[in-house]
Parts: C-alpha cells; sequence; structure tokens
C-alpha cells in the first residue's frame, strides 16, 4: 500500500516560522494536499500542489517535489490558533485521498 | 463556507443496534465520500459515491452500507452497532474536479457503542 509519513507532534513558538514535512511513494501521483484540523473538528483545505516547487496562501506555503516524494507546508509569524493538526494527504492513480495520520502543532507564547 | 450538515453529533447507543447517520449537502457536488477517524490516526475511506445510485466501498472494511438517492443526500447505516464501531465518522463532498479533488467536510457524527 501507499504510505504517507509525516512526524507526529512539534512545537513551535509564536511569531516563528515552522516546516511540517511530508513524504510519499511516488508512484500513482496526482496531487499532494495539506488540511488542517483543529481538535474536534473536521479538516479544511489548506493547498494542493501537483507540480514543483512552492505555492503561496498568506502566512502559509506549500513546497513540492515530485522526484523525492516530498512535500512540506511552512507556517510563517505563528499564531495561537494555528495550534492544530496538519494532515498530508496524497492523490493516488485512483483520484482517491491516502492521508497521513497528521502532525500535532503546539504553538507556545 | 461548505454547506455540509451531519446528525447526530453525538450519539451513544447500546450493541445491536441499528443506526443511520445522516449527511447532506446544499452545494450540488457529485462526490460524496464517508471516513471514519480515530484519535490520533489517519482518515480511512469506507465508501464514497460518484453521483445519485452510484456507491463503492472505500479502503476500509465496513460492515455499514450507504445509499445515494438524490445528490444531496448520502445517509450511512450501521445494522447491528458493535463496540468495534465507536469512532468518528466524517462526511465529505467536492465538485468532482479530478483536477484538485479539494473535500468539503461536515463536523461529523462521533459515535459510541457500550
Amino acid at each position: 500500500g501507499q504510505n504517507i509519513d509525516q512526524p507526529t507532534e512539534m512545537t513551535a513558538t509564536e511569531g516563528a516560522i515552522v516546516q511540517i514535512n511530508c513524504t510519499y511513494q511516488t508512484s500513482g501521483f496526482n496531487g499532494l494536499f495539506w488540511y488542517q484540523q483543529h481538535a474536534g473538528e473536521a479538516p479544511t483545505f489548506l493547498s494542493y500542489n501537483v507540480l514543483d516547487g512552492l505555492e503561496e496562501k498568506g502566512r502559509f506555503s506549500s513546497f513540492l517535489s515530485r522526484s523525492k516524494g516530498y512535500s512540506y507546508l511552512l507556517l510563517k509569524e505563528l499564531q495561537m490558533k494555528d495550534s492544530a493538526s496538519y494532515l498530508c494527504a496524497q492523490m493516488d492513480s485512483n483520484y482517491q485521498l491516502i492521508w497521513g495520520a497528521g502532525t500535532k502543532l503546539i504553538i507556545k507564547p | 463556507e461548505a454547506d455540509i450538515y451531519q446528525t447526530p453529533r453525538y450519539l451513544v447507543i447500546g450493541t445491536g443496534k441499528k443506526i443511520t447517520l445522516e449527511c447532506s449537502q446544499t452545494m450540488g457536488h457529485d462526490k460524496m465520500y464517508w471516513y471514519q477517524q480515530d484519535p490520533g490516526m489517519e482518515l480511512h475511506l469506507i465508501h464514497y459515491s460518484y453521483g445519485v445510485n452510484s456507491t463503492e466501498k472505500g479502503d476500509l472494511s465496513s460492515e455499514s452500507t450507504v445509499s445515494r438517492i438524490r445528490t444531496e443526500h448520502f445517509p450511512l447505516t450501521l445494522e447491528s452497532a458493535r463496540p468495534s464501531h465507536t469512532s468518528q465518522y466524517l462526511c465529505a463532498s467536492s465538485k468532482g474536479d479530478r483536477d484538485t479533488g479539494e473535500l468539503f467536510f461536515g463536523e461529523g457524527s462521533r459515535l459510541t457503542v457500550l
């Protein structure tokens, strides 16, 4: 099966920058997604990458390297409300999403 | 803002009961999905639909069934609930554009089976 690997938990300081990495298997790739999920809530869409490079959207940016099977989500100027789980998901050859277990991001004052 | 609704939000029932989790969306999306998620774990696809009268099983083996008689409605039914069914169930929909696949999620139904 296809595996999505991302760190289980990360801690960062308010106002700082954090990078959350994700690796995936390169076969059957049709796009890489990042979602944010606050505790007890449903996931919400953050970004989508299908071509190599960096996509910037406000304080959040997402990067993709298809040859390396690697993506990262970059969060700048961290705010307390950014404390959440960040889910990496790969769209497979059948256009279905394969989800990672998520990275729990803890923001400290 | 996404318009996808799930009921009930929380449900505690006894073993052997039949339950139906409701999901409705008002966005006219063709694709709808049911996911199961345990705390700190990845989402597992249990059922999906690409349109009216279309239903498919996902990757996670499930004893539940779904129906898609109307575009906006995608209920999930457990004929006989067991404690192993205790989990959060998330319904989602998407436009069906295979190039983006952005999903809109409902708030979830948290099921506890005693």
